[in-house]
């Protein structure tokens, strides 16, 4: 059963520290897709990529947040220094863009806590 | 801008009775159309979407959502509801000014009175 995995599930770190979230989409598809989830923001898109080459990341802090795609395995997501402010639940996503629009699948999520 | 707008941000029905969300979108030309549902600590599961093919779309678990151009909508229904419906809701476009990029509503958290 293909699914999107996502490492770790929870991490609480303290301020000013680095945290890396990983994903591993599913094989084959071609687009990852960063959210980040909060009670008062609900889901925003951070970041996607089509080709492990990055599209959008307007909806990512520049200064502190990071994203890759070393390979079309894993995508990575960093933020340092964190704050508590980016404390949230991370998700990644994967689908295969076709015909102009993409089918997202999406991972558990990382809890994130930042004290 | 605001590109899909959820209307709703807490639904109530009562077990058995009809469920019904609504999603609007904004943008001249139709895009793609999706409901995605999220139990407590899980990701999102795709429910149904719409793709330019018919206008009644039929997903899981009983659901069902009808676009409507004239009304820029897509709203989700289900004829009955079930304990197991409730959960947090998500209206989602994709296909926007040509990206294909997936944004979300703010989610419409239904629960289900015995």
């Amino acid at each position: 059963d293909a699914r999107v995995t996502q490492t770790p599930r929870h991490k609480v770190t303290e301020m000013g520290q680095e945290v890396t979230m990983r994903c591993q989409p599913i094989l084959g598809h071609n687009t990852v897709f960063w959210y980040r989830q909060t009670m008062m923001q609900g889901l925003e898109l951070l970041a996607y990529f089509r080709n492990r080459a990055p599209l959008d990341d307007s909806g990512m802090p520049k200064d502190r947040f990071s994203a890759e795609m070393p390979d079309a395995t894993l995508a990575t997501l960093k933020i340092q220094p964190s704050e508590p402010r980016d404390s949230a639940v991370y998700f990644c996503a994967s689908g295969l863009g076709t015909g102009g629009h993409t089918e997202a699948f999406f991972g558990q999520g990382t809890r994130l806590t930042v004290v | 801008a605001q590109s899909v707008t959820q209307l709703g941000s807490h639904v109530s029905v009562s077990e058995g009775a009809l469920v019904l969300l609504r999603c609007n979108y904004s943008s001249s030309v139709p895009p793609y159309l999706f409901w995605y549902v999220q139990y407590p600590n899980q990701g999102l599961q795709l429910l149904l979407k719409y793709t330019s093919a018919a206008t009644l779309v039929k997903g899981i678990n009983g659901f069902e959502a009808e676009f409507k151009k004239s009304e820029t909508s897509f709203h989700l229904t289900k004829p009955s509801a079930h304990m197991s419906d409730a959960a947090e809701y998500f209206c989602a476009v994709s296909g926007l000014q040509g990206a294909q990029k997936l944004v979300f509503g703010q989610g419409t958290r239904l629960t289900i009175n015995p």
